[in-house]
């Protein structure tokens, strides 16, 4: 089966700090990668997807690569804000199961 | 704009009862989930809809039910056989019809048995 496994957190940062937040996964086919923020008390949001190996997905100064040879989507971004802290979700979406799975969520915080 | 709309944002159940929560979208998306979250833990899946009346279990269907009689409505049910109700549901929505697309989400229920 598909399974997604993340970075267990929390993770703090100072202000412009790197960040890395390791994801692997396992899956059946070619699936899409996702990775997905949410802020305290909302839903999730799409931060950034790669859809094939060796695509990057970027965004808002975050980017991950789809690398098939190591099954991984590690997110990371060069300098941290403040207002990066959240909980990013990684995924990745199997059109043969019709769903997504989800790693467990890792939380950043960024101090000042 | 096109969005997915979860109702209540806050909703209070005495135990016992059955309660319902909303999720409508207008994305024209073929595909609609039901999420649980805990505090501190990940989505856990508890009901999924790929087409108009039919409906799958996830992981955690035990003491909850949905519907699917409409594309773009997925109401879910918390029935009084669900032993720890109180969490925050979160309800998304993909179109399978074109591939590689992200899940849409609402901004979540959150449900508190008094």
């Amino acid at each position: 089966g598909n399974s997604v496994t993340q970075m267990e957190g929390p993770v703090t940062l100072s202000e412009e700090a790197f960040l890395t937040i390791n994801c692997t996964y396992t899956a059946t086919g070619y699936p899409s990668l996702f990775w997905y923020v949410q802020y305290p008390g909302e839903g999730l949001q799409l931060l950034l997807k790669a859809t094939k190996a060796d695509d990057k997905g970027s965004n808002k100064g975050f980017e991950a690569t789809y690398r098939k040879e190591t099954t991984s989507f590690h997110l990371e971004k060069g300098s941290v804000q403040v207002s990066d802290s959240a909980v990013y979700f990684c995924a990745l979406f199997n059109t043969n199961a019709g769903k997504s799975t989800f790693g467990d969520g890792t939380t950043l915080t960024v101090k000042p | 704009d096109g969005g997915i709309t979860q109702s209540p944002k806050y909703l209070f159940r005495k135990e016992g009862q059955n309660v319902t929560l909303s999720c409508e979208q207008n994305l024209n998306h073929d595909a609609m989930y039901w999420y649980r979250q805990d505090p501190g833990q990940g989505l856990r899946l508890i009901y999924y809809s790929q087409i108009v009346n039919d409906f799958q279990k996830g992981d955690i269907a035990e003491g909850y039910s949905v519907s699917r009689e409409k594309k773009e409505s997925f109401p879910l049910t918390v029935t009084s056989a669900q032993k720890n109700p109180t969490a925050f549901y979160l309800c998304a929505s993909q179109s399978l019809a074109k591939m590689n697309t992200e899940a849409f989400f609402g901004q979540g229920t959150r449900l508190t048995v008094v």
